[in-house]
């Protein structure tokens, strides 16, 4: 079946520039995450969706950053006045967990690279 | 605070089986063993979880020792597109909702 799929696959854009990444989830998957990956680096949290509950925000690093997610669906990861230190690949997963429940696997999409120049 | 001990590279060479052993001698009795890997450029990608019993599935098998400080990645039969970066983490199984991944181990497959 579809898995997780982003778009753009890459981005460039300009320091100063608001950028929206997108993040199409497994249909059905109640959980939504994103993460961070710097060059050689391991994952950074920033921000997950349960349901209809209020999003966990704890790893956004900056009020410059946002997410949405609509109809339980489709989420949009928004960076407001991009700064170099914010070039990255942005990573999407999806799971099955329920709010409340046990950990469940989550399953990422290929992700976006951003490179802020 | 790393919760697991990997090695940082292996070597491995083609058609033969790849064993990547993971050390997480600080596990609780509620934590999950998982492995994801990284192929480069792409994201990370789920391979099998376990608590306590072995487990295998169409990727690969997991070995978990008897104290649980311990497991090993098998992939038996290794080909070229499992070069990847292969991560190990231990998840409480309440957990909150991240995932945290360390170093991992490089895995080259050679022909």
């Amino acid at each position: 079946g579809a898995g997780v799929s982003q778009s753009p696959s890459n981005k460039v854009t300009e320091k100063g520039k608001d950028v929206e990444l997108r993040c199409d989830p497994i249909s059905g998957h109640t959980a939504l995450y994103w993460y961070r990956q710097s060059l050689g680096q391991g994952l950074e949290f920033l921000i997950y969706f349960q349901g209809n509950s209020a999003p966990d925000k704890s790893g956004l690093p900056s009020d410059r950053f946002s997410a949405e997610r609509t109809g339980g669906s489709v989420s949009t990861l928004t960076i407001q006045r991009t700064q170099q230190e914010d070039s990255a690949v942005y990573l999407c997963a999806s799971s099955a967990r329920l709010a409340g429940g046990p950990l469940d696997t989550q399953y990422f999409g290929p992700g976006t690279r951003l490179t802020v120049l | 605070d790393a919760k697991t001990t990997q090695p940082p590279s292996m070597d491995c060479a083609e058609g033969r089986a790849a064993n990547l052993p993971c050390n997480h001698s600080t596990i609780s009795g509620n934590e999950y063993v998982y492995w994801y890997r990284q192929i480069h450029s792409q994201g990370p990608q789920y391979i099998i979880h376990g608590l306590k019993n072995n487990e295998t599935n169409e990727m690969a098998s997991l070995i978990i020792t008897e104290d649980r400080k311990s497991s090993t990645l098998i992939l038996p039969h290794a080909t070229l597109r499992d070069t990847a970066v292969y991560y190990c983490i231990v998840i409480p199984y309440n957990a909150g909702n991240m995932l945290t991944f360390g170093g991992g181990t490089r895995l080259m497959v050679k022909p």
